[in-house]
């Protein structure tokens, strides 16, 4: 029973390198979210999905991309990494639109250091 | 522009006794309320939710209380136990098909045996 599951869980980049991170959840979930908490700060979204093929922009998307080409997958791309990048990033999914909340279901995070 | 905002940055209460962590927005297109927890080194679970058009909820310790004439939200965990040790945050939706979430900055809560 996997779940949602992020890698790498750690991270160090340098400055203008490029990574992926990947999210993967086995629970046939239409919508995905990718956000980030900086410290000391609450979450925020970047990108969102709402089934294969279909992205959008959240709050703080500028330097990052995203694919959605299968349900189960959300990669996050950053493609030319800043110090303001430092941050945990945690990917989350959920099944259908749902306001009470409890069917979002969030990856453990993936710890990110750009130096 | 902080819409859902947690001032509190941390709390210490003894175990045994109320643990009430507060939370204010400013959207009034907000319409469904979120709190959930998170242990150091895990992503956040889900806690307890309330839909704007009640003012209360619980869910055995945990009880939400939604003021929406001061958008004012807070939730009393009793008795807190130090398992209940953890950052909580609050979290609202808007209304039509948006169904994501604006999150406050959190509360570190301490419940000392």
């Amino acid at each position: 029973n996997a779940g949602v599951t992020q890698t790498p869980k750690f991270r160090i980049l340098k400055i203008g390198q490029s990574m992926t991170l990947q999210c993967t959840q086995d629970m046939n979930h239409n919508y995905m979210y990718w956000y980030r908490q900086d410290p000391g700060m609450g979450l925020k979204l970047i990108y969102y999905s709402v089934g294969a093929g279909i992205t959008d922009k959240g709050e703080v998307p500028n330097g990052y991309n995203v694919s959605r080409s299968t349900t189960e997958d959300f990669p996050l791309r950053l493609e030319l990494a800043a110090p303001s990048q430092t941050s945990v990033y945690f990917c989350a999914s959920s099944y259908r639109p749902d306001r009470s909340g409890n069917t979002i279901y969030f990856g453990e995070g993936s710890w990110l250091t750009v130096v | 522009d902080q819409q859902v905002k947690q001032n509190s940055p941390s709390l210490s209460v003894q175990e045994g006794r109320i643990s009430i962590l507060n939370c204010d927005y400013t959207n009034s297109m907000f319409d469904y309320f979120l709190w959930y927890k998170k242990y150091p080194a895990e992503g956040p679970t889900f806690l307890i939710s309330i839909s704007s058009i009640k003012d209360k909820n619980e869910d055995g310790r945990f009880t939400v209380f939604l003021n929406k004439s001061a958008k004012h939200l807070s939730l009393h965990i009793v008795p807190s136990q130090p398992g209940d040790s953890a950052v909580y945050f609050c979290a609202a939706m808007g209304g039509g098909s948006n169904y994501k979430l604006t999150f406050g900055k959190g509360t570190l809560l301490t419940v000392n045996p």
